[in-house]
Parts: C-alpha cells; structure tokens; sequence
C-alpha cells in the first residue's frame, strides 16, 4: 500500500495566517492526489483533486500543487470556517489511501 | 445535486455480518463514470477506503478486507449495499459511502453511519 504522510499534524494558527500543509507519498503517484476538509461530526468536503484542481464551489484561497510523492496545501489566508482537520488522499494505486490527517487549531 | 444516505443497523454482535445500503437520489449507478465507494473511520482516527463497486456491478476491494466483503447494487440502481461478515470490534467506525470521479475523487458523501460491533 501506498503510505501518506502530512506534516505537520497539528498546527495552530491566527485568522490571516498564511497555512501550507504538506503531504508526502511512499511512492510516486503522479498527479492523482485529492485533499479533503472534515469538520467534527460531518463527512469529508472535497476542496482539490488531481493535486491543483480547485473544486467548484471552494473558495480561492485554497490551493494545491506538487506532482509524484511530495504535495501541499495552500490556504492563503485563514478564515474562521477553515479551523478543521484536512486529509491529503491518493488514487494512483490500489488500494487508494489517506493522510493521517493535519487538525488546524486556533491559535 | 446528487445525495447520499447511508442506512442500517448502529449495532452488530461480534462475528456476525454488518450490512449498510447507501440510497442514492439525484442520480443513480447507471450514470457510468463513477466509483461507487464505502469509506470508513474509526472514532478519532483517520479515513480507510473499502472498496467500489461500477455501473457494470464489478467491484474492487481493500484487500484487507477482501475475505470478508462483498458489495452490491440493487436493481432500482439507486441503492448500492455493503456486507462486512465475521466483524470484531476493530471494525466500529462511521461508514460513508462517497461517490467517486475518474478526476474528481469523492466530490459526494452521505452524512455518515456509526456502526458499533458489541454484544
């Protein structure tokens, strides 16, 4: 399997912060990498797919880049409705997999 | 705008068979394209994917749990099922079923089932 890696895991930050999250693959998988927002008790929120693609209806202020095993997520600044846990996941290679997830705190 | 909800029993006796259908509304398994996906976590841990199942009825599973699981779509192919037989304790976790994109991965999930495996 496929292992994800995302550092930090916790990270504490103000409203404005500049947020990179980054996230790292055992193996190369291309570009076929999608992030993910999950508030406590509520499924996970599709924000990017295919590593840089921004999903219709989430704000700008995210982004995504990297290609093969090293990835980032970008929150330019934060706002009070991004303070949740974010999942980097992987569907190059079977099985698909998940990160750890990074739980973005208030500082 | 498609909507997913997960329904079944939130208790299983330990090695005794969980069972979850997801209803589908908005759309249905015939609109080929789409991994048809059961995803769970375990309380405060991370996100596990299951398996899918296509508009075809083929099926791909986590080969972890292969031996254990079967998946299925219901003939009004707005329904997909999920069969995790011979559960222990290590299988109570909230279970989405999500759709999935050849591109855009799991742009839809239902709200999510706690199911817990007790006697």
């Amino acid at each position: 399997d496929i292992q994800m890696t995302q550092s930090p895991s916790t990270l504490s930050a103000s409203v404005g912060d500049r947020v990179t999250i980054t996230c790292r693959a055992s193996q190369g998988v291309s570009t076929w990498l999608a992030w993910y927002q999950q508030k406590p008790g509520k499924a996970p929120n599709l924000l990017i797919y295919k590593a840089s693609g921004l999903e219709s209806g989430v704000p700008s202020r995210f982004s995504g880049s990297g290609s093969g095993t090293e990835f980032t997520l970008t929150i330019s600044s934060l706002q009070p409705d991004d303070f949740a846990t974010y999942y980097c996941q992987q569907y190059n290679s079977y099985p698909w997999t998940f990160g750890q997830g990074t739980k973005v705190e208030i500082k | 705008q498609v909507h997913l909800q997960e329904s079944g029993p939130g208790l299983v006796q330990p090695s005794q068979t969980l069972s979850l259908t997801c209803t589908i509304s908005g759309g249905s398994i015939s609109s080929g394209g789409y991994y048809w996906s059961w995803i769970r976590q375990r309380p405060g841990k991370g996100l596990e994917w299951i398996g899918y199942i296509l508009h075809s009825g083929s099926t791909y599973y986590r080969p972890s749990l292969k031996s254990r699981l079967t998946m299925s779509a219901h003939t009004s192919k707005t329904q997909f099922s999920l069969n995790l037989s011979s559960v222990t304790a290590a299988d109570t976790a909230f279970y989405f079923c999500a759709r999935g994109g050849y591109y855009r991965q799991f742009d839809y999930w239902g709200q999510g089932t706690l199911v817990t495996v007790s006697s």
